[in-house]
């Protein structure tokens, strides 16, 4: 089956500072993956389609100048939360979907437990 | 927005079997996904339904109908390894592009 990695798995960072976050699709092209964003007890809330090549489109409410995402190739994007705050820490889940012609299954990243201090 | 509806928690016991139900907005819907969570943990995909009816795969079934808007997760012989939450997703289309909406998932327990 299609895999998804991401890193950090865990990162803990000062007020302020910025954190990037990698994910990648070992075993697949992904032309779309999507960045989510999980808080305790909470449902995935969609943050971002990041599609290569071309811009992210953000949901509302989601800062595009806080919330970098780029998606350079078609095994990796990145999100890098600028100038994080304490209310910013929170569970990021990436996932890639699966390729085109198929059943637009999408594959989760393991998450990225980010804590700002 | 594509509002899914799912219970918040549900407790069943070991052996058991349980029903987990999902109601959504059907305008612009083209599919319904099943993914389990365990705390912690990214989600882990179960199933999938695009037509009426019901999809078996060993222990869990998934039952859709399009025409009431209505999905739900069956599972049987149910074990403790079975506790997490259990997301009801539905995919939906509109200006080009097929997105994933969430339900709040639904936080399953299993007793002995």
């Amino acid at each position: 089956g299609a895999v998804v990695s991401q890193h950090p798995s865990r990162v803990i960072c000062k007020s302020g500072t910025s954190v990037k976050i990698e994910c990648r699709s070992l075993d697949f092209q992904a032309t779309t993956m999507f960045w989510y964003r999980q808080f305790p007890k909470q449902s995935l809330m969609l943050m971002a389609t990041s599609n290569e090549g071309s811009k992210a489109t953000y949901e509302q409410g989601v800062e595009k100048d806080k919330f970098l995402i780029n998606h350079a190739s078609l095994t990796l994007s990145t999100l890098t939360v600028t100038s994080a705050h304490p209310e910013d820490s929170s569970f990021y889940i990436c996932s890639a979907r699966s390729p085109p012609g198929t059943t637009y299954e999408q594959y989760f990243g393991p998450g990225t437990r980010l804590t700002v201090t | 927005g594509q509002n899914i509806d799912q219970p918040t928690e549900m407790t069943a016991t070991e052996g058991a079997i349980v029903q987990i139900n999902c109601t959504y907005q059907t305008s612009g819907f083209n599919g319904l996904f099943w993914y389990q969570q365990h705390a912690g943990e990214a989600p882990t995909f179960l199933s999938y339904n695009v037509l009426d009816g019901l999809e078996e795969k060993g222990r869990f079934s998934s039952f859709l109908s399009r025409s009431k808007g209505y999905s739900y997760l069956l599972l049987k012989e149910l074990q403790m390894k079975d506790s997490a939450s259990y997301l009801c997703a539905g995919l939906y289309s509109g200006a080009g592009s097929y997105q994933l909406t969430f339900g709040k998932g639904t936080k399953l327990s299993v007793i002995p």
